[in-house]
């Protein structure tokens, strides 16, 4: 069984710059969800998507944004970005269909931005 | 507005010296607790997801045990592999169900 895989696991972009994330999620997951989680704290969700729409979204500003595609890989665009924006950004993946089904992480995408 | 505080922030333990990490919420209908193990430069890891007021699961070294406030995870004679965050989160009824709401953690290192 394959986890969820993000890609790239580092990288720096500078303010103002605009950033894409990826994410693979687990074999027969369909709903994929987003969080931010800043040094020292507890991941802050973002939104999730399911059926390749967004059905769930946090405090965050609509310059972040995602995409899920059919075989249920998602992106996370950040525009314009901010140096609060630095962070691990974390996708995980679930099933809908099975309630409670717990979220399996993946091992995130370390955001840096001078 | 949904919310998690963890305790103690840090704690340092002897191997073989038992304890247990606090989780203190407050929710709308709650969903589920669950808990979580983040190793450093990974993503959190599953451990348990308890329901509701009474519950309590077991797997191996750790046990969960849930009231209508707050949560407990209890630790048994720690090994230095057991080193880690530990994070609680919760869901509340009537929302995604890939939102949880996380606390910031307790970051627990055991001492040969």
């Amino acid at each position: 069984e394959t986890g969820v895989t993000q890609s790239p696991t580092h990288l720096i972009k500078t303010r103002g710059q605009q950033v894409t994330l990826r994410c693979s999620s687990q074999s027969g997951h369909n709903t994929v969800s987003w969080y931010q989680q800043a040094l020292g704290q507890g991941p802050q969700f973002i939104f999730q998507y399911y059926r390749e729409e967004e059905n769930g979204r946090g405090n965050f500003p609509p310059r972040f944004s995602g995409l899920q595609f059919p075989n249920y890989s998602s992106e996370l665009n950040v525009n314009a970005l901010e140096l609060d924006d630095s962070a691990l950004y974390l996708c995980a993946s679930s099933l809908t269909d099975i309630p409670n089904s717990p979220l399996h992480f993946g091992n995130g995408t370390r955001l840096t931005v001078t | 507005e949904d919310q998690v505080t963890q305790s103690p922030e840090a704690l340092r333990l002897q191997e073989g010296e038992s304890s247990s990490l606090n989780c203190s919420y407050t929710v709308s209908g709650l969903r589920g607790l669950f808990w979580y193990r983040q190793d450093p430069g990974k993503g959190p890891e599953f451990l348990f997801t308890l329901y509701s007021a009474g519950e309590e699961k077991e797997k191996e070294r750790l046990k969960a045990t849930l009231t209508k406030k707050e949560s407990f995870l209890h630790i048994t004679a720690p090994k230095p592999e057991d080193s880690a965050t530990y994070l609680c989160a919760v869901g509340a009824g009537g929302t995604s169900y890939g939102k949880l709401t996380f606390g910031q953690g307790t970051i627990l290192t055991v001492h040969p």
